[in-house]
């Protein structure tokens, strides 16, 4: 089955300092891939939807300048959390659609900023 | 807000026993997706349902859909420690593939 692979699982970074998840779908090309936030205990909110060779679309609400993505390849996609904050902290998935095989989501990133 | 509701919110049952969870969505979908989430880790993709089905089966796993009453359930048969997990609907609208998701149920199943 398809695979998307999400790093790191675990990161903890000090206030205002950058961080990077990568997103990659490791046996199929995602043109559109989705990043989403959970809170402890919440369901999942969809942040932004990546494409491929271009900008991502932001859901209302969602900072571009503080989540950026970058979609530069058909099987990577990355965001960026700038200058955090602590309630920046969260579980950041991502998400693709392989054809056929429907949803695969990554295992998640935990993100604790201090 | 477009998120779904899912009840109950949490749901504790003993092994061998059936676990019922509901979700109700506010708008028309394309399909609807039922997913499971342990503690701390990624989505599973359970099962899809679509919007012109009514039900589904896939090994324990029951669905259900009902449009007319934007509401699905989802059903665990003969349920094991194993299956303690969080679950949530997730609903297809039809805008680009993004999933809205419902609440969740956090089902906790004891031997």
């Amino acid at each position: 089955g398809a695979v998307v692979s999400q790093h790191p699982s675990r990161v903890i970074c000090k206030s205002g300092t950058s961080v990077k998840i990568e997103c990659r779908s490791l046996d199929f090309q995602a043109t559109t891939m989705f990043w989403y936030r959970q809170f402890p205990k919440q369901s999942l909110m969809l942040m932004a939807t990546s494409n491929e060779g271009s900008k991502a679309t932001y859901e209302q609400g969602v900072e571009k300048d503080k989540f950026l993505i970058n979609h530069a390849s058909l099987t990577l996609s990355t965001l960026t959390v700038t200058s955090a904050h602590p309630e920046d902290s969260s579980f950041y998935i991502c998400s693709a659609i392989p054809g056929i095989y429907g949803y695969t989501f990554g295992s998640g990133t935990r993100l604790t900023v201090v | 807000s477009q998120q779904g509701e899912e009840d109950p919110q949490a749901l504790s049952i003993q092994e061998g026993e059936n676990a019922t969870m509901n979700c109700s969505y506010k708008t028309s979908i394309n399909n609807l997706q039922w997913y499971r989430q342990n503690s701390g880790r990624g989505l599973v993709h359970l099962i899809l349902i679509r919007s012109n089905e009514r039900e589904k089966h896939s090994g324990r796993l029951r669905v259900t859909l009902d449009t007319s009453k934007k509401s699905s359930s989802l059903l665990i048969t003969a349920s094991r420690a194993a299956d303690t997990a969080s679950y949530f609907c997730a609903t297809d609208q039809g805008g680009g593939n993004k999933l809205t998701f419902g609440t969740g149920t956090q089902l906790k199943v004891e031997l």
